[in-house]
């Protein structure tokens, strides 16, 4: 099975700053990644796949890069409705995987 | 627009069965594999299972292998996932969700692209 090790775990940011997410594959996943948003007591909600390409109907605040083993997310300016877990997820082999998730909150 | 409703859940006492369901409306549902993901209160997210648009192909995580299984009624344009011999392990809140892609078939491969559209979950408790 294909490892997604995310981190941090969790972070604390100011409204208005960078936020950046990693997450990495235990072997070569090309481009065959997602990431999701998930805030408490909802569900998940497609944010990127394909490692960079955004959803239709997300917003540009939220991008995405990366290949091969080394992923990137980022959220170019926090706001508070950008409060909460935010997972990585291949799709590159069977079983799909998820990173642990990434808890955001506001400092 | 697409949409996913769960149903089914509840508290069952470990060793028993539950099926849980899940109705989709809004796209062609025989089009499309669906998967199970699962959530362990406090927890993260579990893919727990997979079944192909021409429900030729299902594949289960090794935690649910040979316990649980997923099928789906083109029919009722409904999922379901049939869980027997549950443990304590098995509390999660269950969602359903649609592959992001229409079903791909590549010889006797299927391919999957993660999901676009997900359920509200619902809520399987096992205790005694």
């Amino acid at each position: 099975d294909i490892q997604m090790t995310q981190s941090p775990s969790s972070l604390s940011a100011s409204v208005g700053d960078r936020v950046t997410i990693t997450c990495q594959a235990s072997q070569d996943i090309s481009n065959n990644l997602s990431w999701y948003q998930q805030k408490p007591g909802k569900a998940p909600k497609l944010l990127i796949y394909d490692a960079s390409d955004l959803e239709t109907g997300v917003p540009s605040k939220f991008s995405g890069r990366g290949s091969g083993t080394d992923f990137v997310f980022t959220i170019s300016s926090l706001q508070p409705e950008d409060i909460a877990t935010y997972y990585c997820q291949q799709y590159s082999n069977l079983p799909l995987t998820f990173g642990g998730g990434t808890k955001v909150e506001i400092k | 627009q697409e949409q996913l409703v769960e149903s089914g859940g509840g508290v069952v006492q470990p060793g028993r069965s539950l099926r849980v369901s899940c109705a989709a409306s809004g796209f062609t549902f025989s089009s499309y594999g669906m998967h199970w993901v699962r959530q362990a209160p406090g927890k993260g997210l579990e893919w727990v299972a997979v079944i192909s648009h021409d429900e030729s192909n299902k594949y289960y995580a090794d935690s649910v292998k040979g316990r649980f299984t997923i099928s789906r009624d083109i029919s009722k344009n409904t999922l379901y996932l049939q869980m027997n011999s549950l443990s304590a392990e098995d509390t999660a809140v269950y969602y359903c969700a649609k592959d992001r892609k229409i079903g791909v078939r590549g010889g006797i491969f299927y391919y999957y692209y993660g999901m676009d559209v997900w359920g509200q979950g619902t809520t399987v408790t096992v205790s005694s």
